[in-house]
């Protein structure tokens, strides 16, 4: 069966740093991959989205992933992070008949 | 604009009542999907549904029902809530077919005393 890891829980971050967020999933087949981002009090909002082609695929706000066959992950990256970017972010994985499998999420602080 | 509404956005409930949540989309997609979101968990998929008048069984169904009426209204009903239900639901629609893509609602927070 599919799933998503999110190895780490919390990330802390300096403004202006640059952000890595891991995803490793485990699908059999060609995945269609999903970032999504849940500031406070509100609900999922679409990142990015991996269809099978290029791997590297630009998203809003800046934000960009890999897909990598091979390491079977789907890591998000950011250059340079805003105060904005604070937020719980989550790595998803199409489910067949049942949409989506998400990842745990990941907490991101964003410090002065 | 095309949008995912739930209602209502916040609900306190006591154990044993009837409780429904509601969900309107106007994307015109056919699936939708019901999820329930705590800590530790992520986001777990209680109830789908592929169209009007389909229901599904998702991964922690039990102690739910959905009703799919319409195209545009998918409703999640806990018929004897519990404490354990208490928690933050999602709402979400997508297109059939493989693209996957979803889009959320604001969610509902629900308590059961």
């Amino acid at each position: 069966a599919q799933s998503v890891t999110q190895p780490d829980a919390r990330v802390t971050v300096s403004e202006g740093a640059s952000l890595q967020l891991r995803c490793k999933y485990s699908y059999f087949g060609t995945p269609y991959l999903f970032w999504y981002v849940q500031y406070p009090r509100q609900g999922l909002q679409l990142l990015l989205k991996y269809y099978p082609g290029d791997p590297v695929v630009q998203g809003v706000n800046g934000f960009e992933a890999e897909f990598s066959k091979s390491n079977s992950s789907f890591h998000l990256r950011k250059a340079s992070v805003h105060w904005s970017d604070w937020a719980v972010y989550f790595c998803a994985v199409n489910n067949y008949a049942q949409g989506l499998t998400f990842g745990l999420g990941t907490r991101v602080s964003v410090f002065p | 604009e095309a949008a995912v509404t739930q209602s209502p956005r916040n609900k306190v409930a006591v154990t044993g009542g009837k409780v429904t949540l509601s969900c309107n989309q106007t994307n015109n997609h056919n699936n939708m999907y019901w999820y329930r979101q705590d800590t530790g968990h992520g986001l777990r998929l209680i109830h789908y549904s592929y169209g009007a008048g389909s229901t599904e069984k998702g991964d922690i169904p039990d102690g739910y029902k959905a009703s799919r009426p319409s195209q545009e209204n998918f409703s999640l009903i806990l018929e004897l809530a519990t404490p354990s239900q208490t928690s933050v639901y999602f709402c979400a629609s997508g297109d059939a077919g493989t693209t996957a893509e979803q889009f959320f609602g604001p969610g509902t927070r629900l308590t059961v005393l």
